[in-house]
């Protein structure tokens, strides 16, 4: 079985701070790790994914997330936040594949000016 | 342009009354699935197809038909529609890259 748990609901940094979006996951198989990002009234787009190799991940917009096995975290950071990154952000875990994919509640992020 | 697409957008309709949200997607992808948002759920999946004449439930299949019998296409089906499937429905096309996803329908059930 698995499960995904996304930790704050809402989290709110000012523009030019780090952002930090926590995700833990459990798997009883090798999990794919996926971030997707959900703009208003838009649909999600996959901002990262880990698959297999190296546990730090690069996506688009400057996002990257690290995979910890030993502490089953996937947390997604960028160094500094720009107005434009206001979004809902899931987390997501599936096995080998991606067939059956457990999102989180997904975590809403506020950019202060 | 690779693309999921999702008919209608928007609808609000009533309960009991038999409605079909379409999906096509362009990418000749095998696996599809459809989702629903609620708030503070995240997305929970209500069927998946890994091929054509092959779909398996998902979590929260309860009240939802699909059909795939052609690639391209992965229907959802509410025969009695009822309020509690009030939400914003996703579908979901998947490749070796991640998923593509469709630009949401929400439905409205009175």
């Amino acid at each position: 079985a698995q499960s995904v748990t996304q930790l704050g609901s809402h989290v709110s940094v000012s523009e030019g701070a780090l952002v930090l979006l926590r995700c833990n996951y459990s798997s009883s198989v090798p999990p794919y790790l996926f971030w997707y990002v959900q703009y208003p009234n838009q649909g999600l787009q996959l901002l990262l994914k880990y698959t297999t190799g190296a546990t730090l991940v690069k996506g688009i917009n400057g996002f990257e997330a690290e995979f910890k096995k030993s502490e089953t975290s996937f947390h997604l950071t960028k160094p500094s936040a720009h107005m434009s990154d206001a979004a809902e952000y899931f987390c997501a875990v599936s096995g080998a594949g991606g067939f059956k994919t457990i999102f989180g509640a997904g975590t809403r992020l506020f950019v202060k000016a | 342009e690779a693309q999921v697409t999702q008919n209608p957008r928007y609808l609000i309709t009533v309960t009991g009354k038999k409605l079909t949200v379409t999906c096509s997607q362009n990418m000749n992808h095998e696996y599809m699935s459809w989702y629903r948002q609620d708030p503070g759920l995240g997305l929970r999946q209500i069927y998946y197809s890994m091929n054509v004449e092959v779909t398996d439930k998902g979590d929260v299949p309860e009240g939802y038909k699909v059909s795939r019998k052609e690639k391209r296409n992965f229907p959802l089906i509410l025969e009695s529609p009822s309020p509690n499937q009030t939400s914003l429905y996703f579908c979901a096309s998947i490749s070796g890259t991640g998923k593509y996803f469709g630009p949401g329908t929400r439905l409205t059930v009175l």
